[in-house]
């Protein structure tokens, strides 16, 4: 069975850029995370969704980030215009069930460096 | 006060010996707890969830102590393979990840 995927796996780009990450998730889960991992602050929620609705996105940094979940099978994670302090590794991930209440299953991770 | 946290250790021990972390947490109404690992480079995978009552898996044991507010991780006969970070999980109305502890198994 395929798990959570994301893509790119590794972005590097320049200050002001655009970048744009993209996740598919189990099918069948019905929530859907965004994280974001740093030494510093280790892994932050971002946002999540459920049944393709944002529940709660008081985690997302400010204004240059947004999220979108246009059906089950797919999201974005958004980053414009991109900043040095946006390096990180953000995972998406998975979940049956609303919330954080059952096992997330995380993907890759897509590993993000901002020049 | 952060909702969850961890000792970041490191914590580094021998092969065999018996190591143990706890992660403690802010909202006595959470409902769901969880331990996770993540291997260097890599996402996090569920290692255990934890119910009330204590649960085993092997050489992996989860307690929940509700009027401390903490979960407990032990780990005996500890392996090389078990050197990782483990993350706790606590859930409610919303869920925080801890930021981990280190555990390096040392030969």
């Amino acid at each position: 069975d395929a798990g959570v995927i994301q893509s790119p796996r590794h972005e590097v780009t320049e200050m002001g850029q655009e970048v744009t990450l993209r996740c598919k998730p189990i099918s069948g889960h019905n929530s859907l995370f965004w994280y974001r991992q740093t030494m510093m602050r280790g892994l932050e929620l971002l946002i999540y969704f459920n049944n393709n609705v944002p529940i709660d996105d008081s985690g997302m940094p400010e204004d240059r980030f947004s999220a979108k979940m246009p059906n089950a099978s797919f999201s974005t994670l958004k980053i414009q215009p991109s900043e040095p302090r946006d390096s990180a590794v953000y995972f998406c991930a998975s979940s049956l069930g609303r919330g954080g209440l059952n096992e997330q299953f995380f993907g890759p991770g897509t590993r993000l460096t901002v020049l | 006060r952060k909702e969850v946290e961890q000792d970041p250790g490191p914590f580094n021990v021998p092969e065999g010996a018996t190591v143990a972390f706890n992660c403690t947490y802010s909202n006595s109404a959470s409902q769901s707890f969880f331990w996770y690992r993540q291997d260097c480079r890599k996402e996090p995978k569920l290692l255990m969830s934890v119910y009330s009552s204590g649960n085993e898996d092997g050489r992996f044991t989860a307690q929940l102590n509700r009027a401390s507010q903490y979960i407990s991780l032990l780990i005996r006969d500890s392996k090389l393979s078990d050197s990782a970070t483990y993350l706790c999980v606590v859930t409610g109305n919303q869920f925080y990840f801890g930021t981990g502890t280190s555990l390096t198994v040392i030969p």
